[in-house]
């Protein structure tokens, strides 16, 4: 099965900054990759799907890239409403997993 | 508007088996557009992938290899609703289940329900 390996596990940023969180897939995905932004006691919320297309009404501040094994999520100007917890989820195949999350902290 | 709404016991005993419903409205399960899938999130920690109904019409499912021996998806096409069932739970199970569909080939596009909070304990 793909693992999902994600860093970090906390970030701790400044409202203004730029960040970015790395997803490494154990084995090649393709662009089978998609970023979710949780919040506590909410439901995760898609923001990229397929590595780098930014879904309908997510602010173009966030960015994917990457295909095969390795992958980012870049937030190029931190807001006071991205302090949040981060997640990409792979779907090749038949097994989908998530990364460990990456919890944007306020610095 | 597509909604899917989890529905179960929000208490279960050690040993015994979880199982939950989601209701699905503004999509039809046998549309065949959609793969239908379960996750979960321990208090605290992340997001865990349980398994897929990958086709509704042919009902082919797949689970998460270290849930695999205990969990078990199936979608009930006449009251547009599919269904975990998960043995022998522990202490470890307690979590929120969310119920989630994919629109096939769009890698992650769908919809979640709003969780349930499933609690082991005696």
């Amino acid at each position: 099965d793909i693992q999902m390996t994600q860093s970090p596990s906390t970030l701790s940023a400044s409202v203004g900054d730029s960040v970015t969180i790395t997803c490494r897939a154990s084995q090649s995905i393709n662009y089978w990759l998609a970023w979710f932004q949780q919040k506590p006691g909410k439901v995760p919320k898609l923001l990229i799907s397929k590595a780098s297309t930014l879904e309908t009404g997510v602010p173009s501040r966030f960015s994917g890239s990457g295909s095969e094994t390795e992958f980012t999520l870049t937030i190029s100007s931190l807001q006071p409403d991205d302090f949040a917890t981060y997640f990409c989820q792979h779907y090749l195949g038949t097994s989908w997993t998530f990364g460990q999350g990456t919890r944007v902290e306020l610095q | 508007q597509v909604q899917l709404q989890e529905s179960g016991p929000g208490l279960v005993k050690p040993s015994q088996t979880l199982s939950l419903t989601c209701t699905v409205s503004g999509a039809s399960i046998r549309s065949g557009v959609f793969h239908w899938s379960w996750i979960r999130q321990a208090p605290g920690k992340g997001l865990e992938w349980i398994g897929l109904i990958y086709d509704s019409d042919t009902g082919n499912t797949y689970y998460n290899p270290s849930l695999e021996s205990r969990a078990s998806m199936s979608a009930d096409m006449s009251n547009n609703q599919f269904s975990l069932r998960l043995n022998s739970v522990t202490a470890a199970d307690t979590a929120v289940y969310f119920c989630v569909n994919y629109y096939k080939g769009q890698g992650g596009r769908g919809y979640w329900g709003h969780g349930t909070l499933v609690t082991v304990s005696s």
